[in-house]
């Protein structure tokens, strides 16, 4: 079936430790999306690209780094500059977005990180 | 984007209709209204989206008002794995961040 699967599904991060985070999507997508969520909080852009070798910062970027090398994947990193890394992360795809696009963003069912 | 204002929480008897409403009363002429939601510990589940015109799809139908100042999503027979939060968001086409609110936690009682 296709869809986005994230990987892995609970991971612990020792302090000082950097930690990547898998996403993976096989709907042929073109954008992808790495977000945040907190306990009972709304989501937070990290980072999105809507092409190879191309991405860009949201909202919250400091502390993460992402790539781009494949249509297919977008990992991110959990760097130790990120000082409160705990969360549910989010990774969602689409089909390009233009000005003018309406599609939806699709997401997988997440990794949820803890400090140790 | 438009902000919006959910309930926070509502019931409804498993096999009626789960009617849960949406106010984006700022919303401008070019955002989108989508409909999405969260079971507890997975991603967020897109459901459905429409500009102007209702819109109906294989999980929910999506009323909008004629001024476009409100909505509500429609579940026509709800089932226990209905329970999740809802969440109404409105958007420009084409914008990249997705602003999640505290949406609505829909339980259906056996």
């Amino acid at each position: 079936d296709g869809g986005i699967t994230q990987s892995p599904k609970y991971l612990f991060r020792k302090e000082g430790q950097n930690v990547t985070l898998s996403c993976e999507q096989n709907l042929n997508h073109d954008a992808m999306y790495w977000y945040r969520q907190d306990p009972g909080q709304g989501l937070r852009l990290i980072y999105y690209s809507q092409i190879v070798n191309d991405f860009q910062k949201g909202d919250i970027a400091e502390g993460y780094s992402v790539s781009r090398e494949k249509k297919e994947s977008f990992p991110l990193t959990v760097t130790s500059a990120q000082k409160n890394p705990t969360a549910f992360y989010l990774c969602a795809s689409s089909i390009f977005m233009t000005a003018y696009s309406n599609q939806p963003q699709h997401f997988g069912d997440g990794t949820r990180l803890s400090i140790l | 984007d438009a902000k919006t204002t959910q309930p926070p929480s509502m019931d409804c008897a498993e096999g009626r209709a789960a009617n849960l409403p949406c106010n984006h009363s700022t919303i401008s002429g070019n955002e989108y209204v989508y409909w999405y939601r969260q079971i507890h510990s997975q991603g967020p589940q897109y459901i459905i989206h429409g500009l102007k015109n209702n819109e109906t799809n294989e999980m929910a139908s999506l009323i909008i008002t004629e001024d476009r100042k409100s909505s509500t999503l429609i579940l026509p027979h709800a089932t226990l794995r209905d329970t999740a939060v809802y969440y109404c968001i409105v958007r420009v086409g084409g914008a990249n961040n997705l602003f999640f609110g505290t949406g609505t936690r829909l339980t259906v009682i056996p």
